[in-house]
């Protein structure tokens, strides 16, 4: 079964740098993703697709502060020089045959 | 610029139907892949549904099939989603979501329309 794994939270200072993990389930180490940023009371917005060996193309105006790299079934997500519109819920996806999965999220905190 | 803007959202009892749409702009609407996610309140994303460019492949997520049907109508840029047989666990905001040309990724989201399913 397609599924990705996410802590439910974390977060470091202003001006800081934080990487969230993604975690493929057994069997699907080599699938690509994408990362959304979810902030407060607003849609999701596309940041970036992720490949398995690390590679990635981000969305329209995504700033160079937020990266992408890969490491076997794990995609992390890095946040650098943390700003205060950086406080969100970030998400992680793919897809399978006819199916999109998400996961959990992870609410990041801005200190 | 790609815009997504949904509407039709509402209160609705249980049991009862509502049409959602998603108007689409910036872009040649009938050459992308089109989905439905959801989210219920204080709660994380949920894949509904999904339709290809020309309607030829259609998938439900295990929660709405049999309830709801998606559509598109590529000659007024729309997108579509049919609910029946409504319940209480159906309430979220609806976004709708262009999925990649070269890839299976959404890269472009509305900012979603509320449904509220409650007696």
């Amino acid at each position: 079964q397609l599924v990705l794994t996410q802590s439910p939270s974390a977060s470091a200072s202003l001006g800081a740098s934080v990487k969230l993990t993604c975690t493929l389930s057994s069997g699907h180490s080599s699938y690509a993703i994408a990362w959304h940023q979810q902030q407060p009371e607003k849609g999701p917005r596309y940041l970036m697709k992720l490949n398995s060996d690390g590679s990635h193309s981000k969305g329209d105006g995504i700033p160079d502060r937020f990266s992408g790299s890969s490491s076997g079934a794990e995609r992390y997500l890095t946040i650098s020089s943390l700003q205060s519109e950086d406080e969100a819920d970030y998400y992680c996806q793919t897809w399978g045959t006819g199916i999109h999965v998400f996961g959990t999220g992870t609410k990041v905190t801005v200190l | 610029e790609v815009q997504l803007v949904e509407s039709g959202g509402g209160l609705v009892k249980p049991g009862g139907s509502l049409r959602l749409s998603c108007a689409a702009s910036g872009f040649t609407f009938s050459s992308y892949s089109m989905n439905w996610v959801r989210q219920a309140p204080g709660k994380g994303l949920e894949w509904v549904s999904s339709i290809s460019s020309s309607s030829s492949y259609i998938y439900y997520a295990d929660s709405v099939k049999g309830r709801f049907t998606i559509s598109r109508d590529n000659a007024k840029n729309s997108l579509y989603l049919q609910m029946n047989s409504l319940r209480a666990e159906d309430t979220a905001v609806y976004y709708c979501a262009r999925v990649s040309s070269s890839s299976h990724i959404f890269d472009y989201w509305g900012q979603g329309t509320l449904v509220t399913v409650s007696s």
